[in-house]
């Protein structure tokens, strides 16, 4: 069975530029969670959805959102970059309900310039 | 608070000798325990789970206690190889906190040979 994928595995921006990460999760899974990942302020949650619905939200700013398909598959968008979103971008996949086991993908490496 | 916290940053134990790793957590209302293994370039890898109603669980070659009454966590690792080397997470999820995660800030453990 395919692991979570994420696409593209490095970007490059510059400020003021949007960008839209993929997430493909683990086949039959239909939670899908979003992470960023800084040297700083290492793992936080940014938001997590499930059946289309966003089920739960970190504290960040509204420039960072996501959204969930039909097929589980989901896209994180992140608008008007700053230096500071530099970062891995993590996607975590589980089968739904909650307390199930996280399984993460690669990763996106994000830098802006 | 929701805070999870590492009390070391870097553990260098050498090859076939156990390995303790701890963290602290501030979340009584945590309910579900997760250890993740970090390695370069890869996303978080699940290793062992807990729930608050266990004090002890045991995996392959790893077992995590937890402490409730002083919110202590730790991941043991018997026997520790250098594909042991990584960085080391723990992380706490919330009940009715649906599968978003707080992870603490990460300790890397180094095998010499």
């Amino acid at each position: 069975k395919a692991g979570v994928t994420q696409t593209p595995r490095y970007l490059i921006k510059t400020r003021g530029q949007q960008v839209t990460l993929s997430c493909s999760p683990i086949s039959g899974h239909r939670s899908v969670s979003w992470y960023q990942q800084t040297p700083g302020q290492g793992l936080q949650f940014l938001f997590e959805y499930f059946s289309e619905t966003q089920r739960n939200k970190g504290n960040f700013p509204g420039r960072f959102s996501g959204r969930q398909f039909s097929n589980s598959r989901s896209e994180m968008n992140v608008s008007t970059l700053e230096l500071g979103d530099s970062a891995l971008y993590l996607c975590a996949s589980a089968l739904g309900g909650s307390n199930e086991k996280l399984f993460f993908g690669s990763g996106t490496q994000l830098s802006v310039l | 608070g929701e805070s999870v916290g590492l009390h070391l940053p870097t553990l260098s134990v050498q090859e076939g000798d156990n390995s303790i790793i701890n963290c602290a957590y501030s979340n009584s209302a945590s309910d579900y325990f997760i250890w993740y293994k970090q390695e370069s370039g890869k996303g978080p890898q699940f290793i062992i789970d807990i729930r608050s109603n266990m004090d002890k669980r045991q995996g392959q070659r790893v077992t995590v206690l937890l402490n409730k009454t002083v919110k202590h966590l730790s991941l043991q690792i018997a026997a520790t190889q250098p594909g042991d080397s990584a960085v080391y997470f723990c992380a706490e999820r919330v009940t009715g906190g649906g599968n978003k995660l707080t992870f603490g800030t990460g300790t890397q453990l180094k095998v010499e040979l």
